[in-house]
């Protein structure tokens, strides 16, 4: 199974841009990168996917190496709302969860 | 649009008994995934329902069990509990099972207590 890897824990001042890393240096060709987010006390919530190009939408950026083996979730003006644990998963139909990272957004 | 529901929300057990949990999936999604998160960890892969068959299975054993039915809600059952199954599960709705890149939508949960 492929796996990723990713920091336990991060830190960031609200208002300031966020980069999340993950390594999946096992990543195969059909594997899609999937960002999801859970708040306490609640279930996770979807973030942002791709294949192999950047990509865009409302919540956040994800960008994506060339060699497809790291990515990057970009939260460009974080909130206090964003404080999460964040989940990188390479899924091709099933989701295979990490221990993901915790962010906290310091006012 | 009614997103994933998931009951009861919270369950007290005894170690040996029977529960059933169980799941509403989002308007339009024919796909069930469920999951088990313990405290501090991510959630964990079940099984997967599509079309009331199961799609695939994660590496719990078989006292672990579900059923989806015909209006592609679903339920979750889990024989002979042990202290270890104490966990939030997670259900998780989709739109078609094994398209690749699909994105899950996960309800609320059920925070199980066994003692």
């Amino acid at each position: 199974d492929a796996k990723t890897t990713q920091p336990n824990s991060m830190e960031s001042n609200e208002e300031e841009p966020v980069h999340l890393p993950c390594n999946h240096s096992t990543i195969s060709g059909t594997d899609y990168i999937h960002w999801y987010r859970q708040l306490p006390s609640q279930g996770p919530e979807y973030v942002i996917h791709g294949l192999t190009s950047n990509v865009n939408n409302r919540m956040a950026s994800l960008a994506i190496a060339e060699d497809r083996k790291s990515s990057t979730l970009i939260l460009h003006r974080a909130t206090l709302r964003d404080a999460a644990v964040y989940y990188c998963i390479l899924s091709h139909w099933d989701m295979r969860f990490g221990a993901g990272t915790r962010l906290t957004v310091k006012p | 649009e009614t997103g994933v529901t998931q009951s009861p929300t919270h369950l007290i057990k005894t170690r040996g008994q029977q529960v059933t949990l169980r799941c509403s999936s989002q308007s339009g999604h024919n796909t069930v995934s469920w999951y088990q998160q313990a405290l501090g960890q991510g959630p964990q892969f079940i099984f997967q329902y599509y079309r009331e068959e199961e799609n695939g299975r994660g590496n719990f054993p078989p006292r672990f069990s579900g059923l989806q039915f015909p209006n592609y809600s679903s339920e979750l059952n889990v024989n002979a509990l042990e202290l270890d199954d104490s966990a939030l599960y997670l259900c998780a709705s989709s739109p078609l099972a094994g398209a690749p890149g699909e994105t899950q939508y996960f309800g609320p949960g059920t925070r199980l207590l066994v003692l």
